[in-house]
């Protein structure tokens, strides 16, 4: 099955700085990766997505990369805010007949001000 | 409101009791997911239904079960529940369960068994 690894666990940054955050996965037939920004005590909501067809994606002040043939991807927060900080988790699914997500461990982002 | 209701919002219970948390998914979509979230697990997949159907299987303990009813709600249950069963427990609904799917989480159950 899919493997997903998430660094680092913890990140501060300073309030108007980015933020990236990296993730490996295990399996080439993953096409599908979609990060989770998840607030103390709510649930994961869905930020952004990328498909294995494309490389890069932005919306706003968030993009997202995907390298296949290292099989990696990133989560970047330009400008970050405050209200930027939660736990953000990275998901992988293969393509395969098992079409569940897995998550990676998550990582939780301070926005110092 | 994501779409996808949960109930109970919490629920604390003895050990070797047995609960049933139930999800209603987002109108129109018709794969569930259960994800276990302990605070040093992140989310764990236990189960995936498609239109009343199983259709994968995570780490879900033998003690848990679950179902998804012609309506499409569905109910995991959980029993001889011991102290490390507690956690949130997550929901999420996506139309086809298919690979581009995208999920949609309810706001979860918090189990605690004391």
């Amino acid at each position: 099955g899919e493997n997903v690894e998430q660094h680092p666990s913890t990140l501060s940054v300073q309030e108007g700085d980015s933020a990236v955050i990296k993730c490996t996965y295990s399996d080439s037939a993953s096409n599908y990766f979609p990060w989770y920004k998840q607030e103390l005590g709510k649930r994961p909501q869905l930020i952004i997505d990328i498909r294995s067809n494309v490389g890069e994606k932005k919306d706003q002040r968030i993009a997202v990369t995907l390298n296949k043939t290292a099989k990696h991807f990133s989560l970047h927060i330009t400008e970050t805010q405050p209200e930027d900080s939660a736990v953000y988790f990275c998901a992988a699914r293969y393509s395969g007949s098992a079409r569940q997500l897995t998550f990676g461990s998550g990582t939780q982002l301070t926005v110092l001000p | 409101d994501s779409g996808v209701t949960q109930t109970p919002k919490h629920l604390i219970t003895a050990t070797g009791q047995r609960v049933t948390l139930r999800c209603s998914p987002r109108s129109g979509d018709l794969s569930v997911y259960w994800y276990q979230q302990s605070l040093d697990q992140g989310l764990q997949f236990l189960i995936q239904y498609y239109n009343g159907e199983e259709r994968a299987k995570g780490n879900i303990l033998e003690r848990f079960s679950a179902q998804q009813f012609p309506d499409l709600h569905s109910e995991l249950n959980l029993s001889s529940l011991e102290l490390g069963d507690s956690a949130l427990y997550f929901c999420a609904s996506s139309l086809t369960g298919g690979a581009g799917d995208g999920y949609t989480f309810g706001s979860g159950t918090r189990l605690t068994v004391v």
